[in-house]
Order: structure tokens, then C-alpha cells, then sequence
């Protein structure tokens, strides 16, 4: 079975820094691009980064942009994304997905929960 | 960016019920949309990819369907276990952007 199990949620003060993991299972994520997806609090969902699988092309949303670092282990089979200068606008929970692109389908992970709050 | 603009939300029905939802994107969008159920405290589901095409073990009462600008999820027998927020989602260009979301509740 395939398994995205992110990690590194916490509580933290605005203008703080978290780093978040994804390490899969069953799937070899070397050969996906992969993306960050966020939920705030009772909203809808929000895509905030891409890398490709070589890691030279990503994309950002404009609410992170300059503030998050998406990046890639293929070796560790991981996704990671760091996440600076916390606001409290980005209190959400915080899917790794590959996503579902040209008639491949794509996995998601169960989320990590990211509290910005003094 | 490309808009995704859902209706309607929420969405009251009874069970058996057909129900639709649709999805107007702001510029042409080609086939790249995909549909998403979520319930509570859960991640995302894929139900549909590419407009119409059913992600295995989805059951056969959701459709889609749709072209270009205007899309449609539809179900053709609404049931209990569908209570939900269904999503749609466009991957034509970054940055990739969800529909609002319609909640469907049973009336």
C-alpha cells in the first residue's frame, strides 16, 4: 500500500519557522513531481508548492512565496517544507500530495497540523 | 491565476436524489480538472480525473463531465455515505487552484 506520512507539525509564534516532512511508503517518489497542499481551519483546500522530480522547477502560491522552501530527498524518499516568518494566516493543515496529473493518479497524505499563534 | 468558481454551496438533498455541481473556470482549462470529495477530519479524495474518468473503486453514481470553461460532478442517486465537501481542481497552469468547495447535506 502506498503511505504519505507527513511530519513536523507544531505549535508556533508568529514569525517562527517550522520545517515539515513527507516520507512515503510503497511508492517511490523520485519519479513524481510532488506538491504542498494546505487547509485552514474550516476552508477550503490550497495548493502552496510544486517540485518537479528533478527539483530544478518549482512553483510557489503568492501567499508563501519568499517565505517557503519546498525541497526533495529522492534518496530518503522524502518532501519537505520549510516554512518561515509564520503568520497566523498560515494555520492550516498541510497535505503532501502527488498529485494527479495526465491520467495518472496521484496520493495524498493524512496531513500535519501547523498552529501559528503567540 | 485561474479562478474556480463551485456552485452551489451548500447543497441541501434528500437521499436518491440526483444531484449536480458544477465548476466554472476562468479561462479554458482543456480537460484538467479533477474532483474531490473530503469529509471531516479526513484528507481529500480523488473521485474524478480529467473531467470524466472514475478513479477505481469510486462507485459508478458520480459522473463528470464538462469541457473547457464549465464543469459538472454529477450524483445520480444521492446516499448517506456522500455527505461530504466536494471539490474541483484545475492543474492547466500553476498556480494549481480548488474550487471553493460545495457541501452536500442530506435534507
Amino acid at each position: 500500500d502506498v503511505q504519505l506520512v507527513e511530519s513536523g507539525g507544531t505549535l508556533v509564534q508568529p514569525g517562527g519557522s517550522v520545517k515539515l516532512s513527507c516520507a512515503a511508503s510503497g511508492v517511490t517518489l523520485s519519479v513524481y513531481s510532488l506538491n504542498w497542499v494546505r487547509q485552514a481551519p474550516g476552508k477550503g483546500l490550497e495548493w502552496v508548492a510544486h517540485i518537479n522530480t528533478g527539483g530544478n522547477v518549482i512553483h510557489y502560491a503568492d501567499s508563501v512565496k519568499g517565505r517557503f522552501t519546498i525541497s526533495r530527498a529522492n534518496d530518503k524518499n522524502s518532501v519537505y517544507l520549510q516554512m518561515n516568518s509564520l503568520k497566523d494566516d498560515d494555520t492550516a493543515v498541510y497535505y503532501c500530495s502527488v498529485p494527479t496529473i495526465f491520467g495518472r493518479r496521484g496520493y495524498w497524505g493524512q496531513g500535519t497540523s501547523v498552529t501559528v499563534s503567540s | 491565476d485561474i479562478q474556480m468558481t463551485q456552485s452551489p454551496s451548500p447543497l441541501s438533498a434528500s437521499v436518491g436524489d440526483r444531484v449536480t455541481i458544477t465548476c466554472q473556470a476562468s479561462q479554458d482549462i482543456r480537460n484538467y480538472l479533477n474532483w474531490y470529495q473530503q469529509k471531516p477530519g479526513q484528507a481529500p479524495k480523488l473521485l474524478i480525473y480529467d473531467v470524466s474518468n472514475l478513479e477505481t473503486g469510486v462507485p459508478s453514481r458520480f459522473s463528470g463531465s464538462g469541457s473547457g470553461t464549465h464543469f459538472s460532478l454529477t450524483i445520480s442517486s444521492l446516499q448517506p455515505e456522500d455527505i461530504a465537501t466536494y471539490y474541483c481542481q484545475q492543474y492547466d497552469n500553476f498556480p494549481v487552484t480548488f474550487g471553493g468547495g460545495t457541501k452536500v447535506e442530506i435534507k
